[in-house]
């Protein structure tokens, strides 16, 4: 079956600090993949998306790369702020188009960002 | 745009209790999901429904687990009883066949 695979947290950082967070994923065909982001006390909100290999997600200063030689979909922040202190989620779709099927979740990255 | 709008945002209650959980999704999304999420188990879904029609239950924990869609701005989730493992942050998401999925701020069940 489908699974995603996140680097456990908390990952803390000073500000200013360069963020990688490693997502990793097991999936049939050409599955879309997704970086959602948890505020404390809200849901989940859609950070970026890419929906097939080589795309490049990005929002707000993160950036994710779909690897498909390495099933991979890291996420990267040059210069992270305290307001980027969050849960980060990645997840996949098997469908392409990415909407309107279940998707699957890796298991959420908290990250504190101190001054 | 109103968003996913779920209630209770907070729920304490005795074990055995039923526990009625709603959601309105946004209007013309027809796909609606429900999702737990815990420390140790991280967010699970449990149902979804496309076009108020139940498409996927199986990750509905047990028979004391319920859900339904009546019609296309409402769907309730039900615990009857319910147990203090049943407690844990349900989120209930929407979305159209191709988009992103929009969640609720969810509801915080406590079973004592």
């Amino acid at each position: 079956g489908n699974s995603v695979t996140q680097m456990e947290g908390p990952v803390t950082l000073s500000e200013e600090a360069f963020l990688t967070i490693n997502c990793t994923y097991t999936a049939t065909g050409y599955p879309s993949l997704f970086w959602y982001v948890q505020y404390p006390g809200e849901g989940l909100q859609l950070l970026l998306k890419a929906t097939k290999a080589d795309d490049k997600g990005s929002n707000k200063g993160f950036e994710a790369t779909y690897r498909k030689e390495t099933t991979s979909f890291h996420l990267e922040k040059g210069s992270v702020q305290v307001s980027d202190s969050a849960v980060y989620f990645c997840a996949l779709s098997p469908s392409l188009a990415g909407g309107g099927n279940k998707l699957t979740f890796g298991t959420g990255t908290q990250l504190k960002v101190e001054l | 745009d109103a968003g996913v709008i779920q209630s209770p945002r907070h729920e304490v209650t005795e074990m055995g209790q039923e526990v009625t959980l709603r959601c309105k999704p946004i209007s013309g999304h027809d796909y609606l999901f429900w999702y737990r999420q815990t420390m140790m188990r991280g967010l699970e879904l449990l149902i979804y429904f496309n076009n108020n029609v139940p498409i996927d239950d199986s990750g509905m924990p047990e028979d004391r687990f319920s859900a339904k869609m009546p019609n296309a701005s409402f769907s309730t989730l039900k615990i009857q009883p319910s147990e203090p493992r049943d407690s844990a942050v349900y989120f209930c998401a929407s979305s159209r066949q191709t988009g992103e999925l929009f969640f609720g701020e969810g509801s915080r069940l406590t079973v004592l």
